[in-house]
């Protein structure tokens, strides 16, 4: 069965400072998708990135990176540099890639930026 | 461009009364929906999804029930509404023909039941 497991529940760390939100996942599948969302305090869910499950080249984004880790079953994301914008719950989902009606979410990560 | 769109944004009902929320979707044809709760502090569940017209499959057995009278227009409905259906409440819509499975959220609706 498929289980995204997001063990931090929340973090607070200082304007400038740099972190890391853990995703663990399980899957029997071989071929599968995992994603990212950021829920910011309005309430919408917002994409951040989508990797699949043959392509673990690491991704950066601007302040934003991704390391895709297949061996440890593992799809981190680091903010550097975090800013009291990036505030906000974050999900880490996972899904088949041709049953997309079952994507299933991690309880998600309380990240607050301090000033 | 895609834009999905849920109303009301804010709901506030008390436990018995009836309950619709609606979901619709613009700028695309057939897309999958899909229904999502959010407890407070908590992950998300879902609900409902459909892959067509009057096409609805239900995760998680309860008080509530989903329609899709159009092909971008999907709702949420409860005929008696009970203290745990409180929460907030996401639609979300993705491309069917596509691999990729990303699925785009609206604003959602909070509501609580007193």
């Amino acid at each position: 069965a498929q289980k995204v497991t997001q063990a931090q529940t929340e973090i607070s760390v200082v304007e400038k400072e740099d972190v890391t939100l853990d995703c663990v996942y399980e899957t029997r599948d071989t071929t599968y998708y995992l994603f990212w969302y950021k829920q910011p305090p309005s309430g919408e869910l917002v994409f951040l990135i989508r990797r699949n499950s043959f392509d673990e080249q690491n991704e950066i984004s601007g302040r934003y990176s991704w390391n895709f880790q297949k061996s440890t079953s593992s799809f981190n994301f680091t903010i550097t540099a975090s800013q009291v914008v990036d505030s906000a719950v974050y999900f880490c989902a996972l899904s088949e890639p041709y049953n997309n009606n079952d994507m299933r979410f991690g309880a998600g990560t309380r990240l607050t930026v301090k000033p | 461009s895609q834009t999905i769109h849920q109303w009301p944004a804010t709901l506030v009902q008390p436990v018995g009364s009836p309950l619709s929320l609606e979901c619709t979707v613009e700028g695309t044809s057939n897309p999958n929906l899909y229904w999502y709760r959010q407890a407070a502090g908590r992950g998300l569940q879902l609900l409902f999804y459909s892959v067509g017209i009057g096409q609805i499959s239900s995760e998680v057995p309860q008080n509530l029930s989903a329609s899709r009278p159009q092909d971008r227009q999907f709702i949420l409905s409860s005929k008696k509404l009970l203290l745990s259906d409180s929460g907030f409440y996401l639609c979300a819509w993705s491309v069917p023909s596509e691999a990729k499975n990303i699925q785009y959220f609206g604003a959602g609706t909070r509501l609580s039941v007193l």
